[in-house]
This record gives C-alpha cells, structure tokens and sequence, in this order.
C-alpha cells in the first residue's frame, strides 16, 4: 500500500516552461487536492477533486490547471511557469462526502523552483 | 474566511520536559482537526485526527484537545526526546472538505 505517490521529487524549471506534477493514490480515496507550501505562509490550497470527473478552484488556483480522469490520479499542471511559482507542491487525498472521521494523507512533496 | 494561528512560532525545550503546543481558529464551523508532523525537506505525517464531536484524543506520548466553541486546540507532547524535533502543523477540514493550515510551530528538543 504505497499511499499518495508524488512525482518528481525535485525540479527545476524555466520561465515560460511547462510541466505536470504527478499525484496518485491507491487508497480509493474521492477527494485528492493541492497544496502549495511557502515559507512563513503555510500550506494554501489550489485545486481540488472531490471525484473523477469533477474539479474546483483553492484559495491560490491562478497559473495551475487540473484535470481529474480516474479516481487514482490527479495530475497538476503548471501552464507557463513563473518564478513566484517556486514552491513546495503537496498533493493530499482522504475520503469525502460526509463522513467527518476523514483522515487526510499527504504525499512527500515536490520542490520547484522557477529561475 | 477560516484563518488558523499557531503559538509559538518556535520553541526550546530540553529532552524530557513536558510541552503544550496550541491553535486557534477563527470559525468553530469545522468536521474535524488534524495534527501534523513536518520533518525538514519531508512530507507531512498525521499524528492525530480529532473529530468535530469529540474533545481529545491520544497516541502514545501525544495528547490534543479540541474546543470547538472557543476555537481551540492543544497538542500535549509528554517527556520530550531529541527526536520529537520537527515542525508541527495543524489543519481543521472545513464543510468542502478543505484543510485550512495553521503556519506551525517548529520545536527543536535539546539533548
């Protein structure tokens, strides 16, 4: 049981540059979502996923696209980087509805930074 | 907008002492609060998960409270050890099922 999986670990992008942070989990989980983290600001939320098929913007969602096809993954997509998008990117899933005991598990992170 | 404090920003203590890490939150319209461990450069890890009925829960040397009417909560870490340093982090998960995170408290246990 591997958890919530991130990929890559570490990256480093170009202004301008595209790319896709991968997130999967193999816990059947509905709800997935990302965060980004900066220092002194603590985790903000930028898209969520409360099912296949279904997304919504976070709180910082400006920059990012997301997609959610399969209940398993759910891939954020930076569409032309900026430095300002140097972060920490933490993808999280738990189960939703309204179920109240929703543990949240978070994946290792992906750290970008945008020269 | 929920908005989540944690007091202290950082703390020193020495290995074996007793300590009380808080949060306060704006709105008491929560499911649920967590309480996580952050090591440098790592992922979160969940110590323990509170649920909106109910007043604490513990694991190990770990306590946390809640008081949801006050907007309050506190993670009791009892006698101390070195490897108890880390960021502690708390959320509470809102009516979309959205976490709201406190900036956390990073604690450093002296030996």
């Amino acid at each position: 049981n591997a958890g919530v999986t991130q990929t890559p670990k570490f990256q480093v992008l170009k202004t301008g540059q595209s790319m896709t942070l991968q997130c999967a989990q193999d816990m059947n989980h509905e709800y997935m979502s990302w965060y980004r983290q900066d220092p002194g600001m603590g985790l903000r939320l930028i898209h969520y996923s409360v099912g296949a098929g279904i997304t919504d913007q976070g709180e910082v969602p400006n920059g990012y696209n997301v997609s959610r096809s399969t209940t398993e993954d759910f891939p954020l997509r930076l569409l032309s980087a900026a430095p300002s998008q140097t972060s920490v990117y933490f993808c999280a899933s738990s189960y939703s509805g309204r179920v109240t005991s929703t543990e949240a598990f978070f994946g290792q992170g992906t750290r970008l930074t945008v020269v | 907008k929920q908005e989540v404090t944690q007091i202290p920003a950082a703390l020193s203590v020495p290995e074996g002492e007793n300590l009380v890490l808080n949060c306060s939150f704006t709105d008491s319209a929560i499911y649920n609060l967590q309480w996580f461990r952050q090591d440098p450069g790592k992922g979160l890890t969940s110590l323990l998960l509170i649920q909106s009925s109910q007043r604490e829960q513990t694991s190990g040397r770990l306590n946390a409270s809640l008081d949801k009417s006050s907007g309050r909560s506190t993670l009791y870490i009892a006698a101390s050890q070195p490897g108890d340093s880390a960021t502690y982090l708390c959320a509470v998960k809102t009516g979309a099922n959205n976490l709201f995170f406190g900036t956390g408290t990073r604690l450093t246990v002296i030996p």
